[in-house]
């Protein structure tokens, strides 16, 4: 059974501060790696993808990869309000397959 | 461009109705799945389609369920007879292709009472 395991939270960080998700996943031959953003009653969006192991940044937010410990995090650095969300992890184990599995999420609140 | 379209936005039926949630995805995109959240167990796939044909149906809970793509700008979810227990958000998501990026459409909150 592949799995992609979340902290639910919430995790709570004061405006400006660095908020920092994690993710692990079961599938050790895992290839891609997706985080996706759920505000309260709409449908999850694209934040990143990583498909290296190392970090990716791109304005502020890094998505960190570690395959062998099969670890990726979300650094937000600079947290608003407005990214308090809900953020998903999901993996792709590649080959044939195209299916995404999500984790449950984590619950994200900044306070301002 | 348009993206990801699904109908009904919202549903609400009475146990043993038949219930059809309707997806379009985005032009040009290969590949079309079926997801069910709920707060118990996330997100889940239902099914994937890819090029029209199904993929993979694994996640298709019973019988009940099933679902179509009979062209590239379209795909339908059938549950019959519903159950208060399907009561969930559907989302349906489309990408280029194989392992790319997904994106979502909207989803239809469906409440069977």
């Amino acid at each position: 059974q592949k799995e992609v395991e979340q902290n639910s939270g919430p995790l709570s960080v004061p405006e400006g501060a660095i908020a920092s998700l994690n993710c692990t996943y079961s599938d050790r031959g895992s290839q891609s790696f997706f985080w996706y953003r759920q505000y309260s009653g709409k449908s999850p969006e694209l934040i990143m993808f990583i498909y290296s192991n190392g970090d990716k940044e791109d304005g502020r937010f890094t998505a960190q990869l570690n395959k062998a410990s099969q670890y990726v995090s979300l650094l937000i650095r600079d947290s608003q309000p407005s990214d308090s969300a809900t953020y998903l992890c999901a993996v792709n184990t590649g080959g044939s397959q195209g299916n995404l599995i999500f984790g449950k999420g984590t619950k994200l609140s900044v306070k301002p | 461009d348009a993206g990801v379209i699904q109908s009904p936005r919202h549903e609400v039926t009475e146990m043993g109705q038949e219930v059809t949630l309707r997806c379009k995805p985005i032009s040009g995109h290969n590949s079309l799945f079926w997801y069910r959240q709920t707060m118990m167990r996330g997100l889940e796939l239902l099914i994937y389609f890819n090029n029209n044909v199904p993929i993979d149906d694994s996640g298709m809970p019973e019988d009940r369920f099933s679902a179509k793509m009979p062209n590239a700008s379209f795909s339908t979810l059938k549950i019959q007879p519903s159950e208060p227990r399907d009561s969930a958000v559907y989302f349906c998501a489309s990408e280029t292709g194989v392992g790319d990026t997904q994106y979502f459409g909207p989803g239809t909150r469906l409440t069977v009472l």
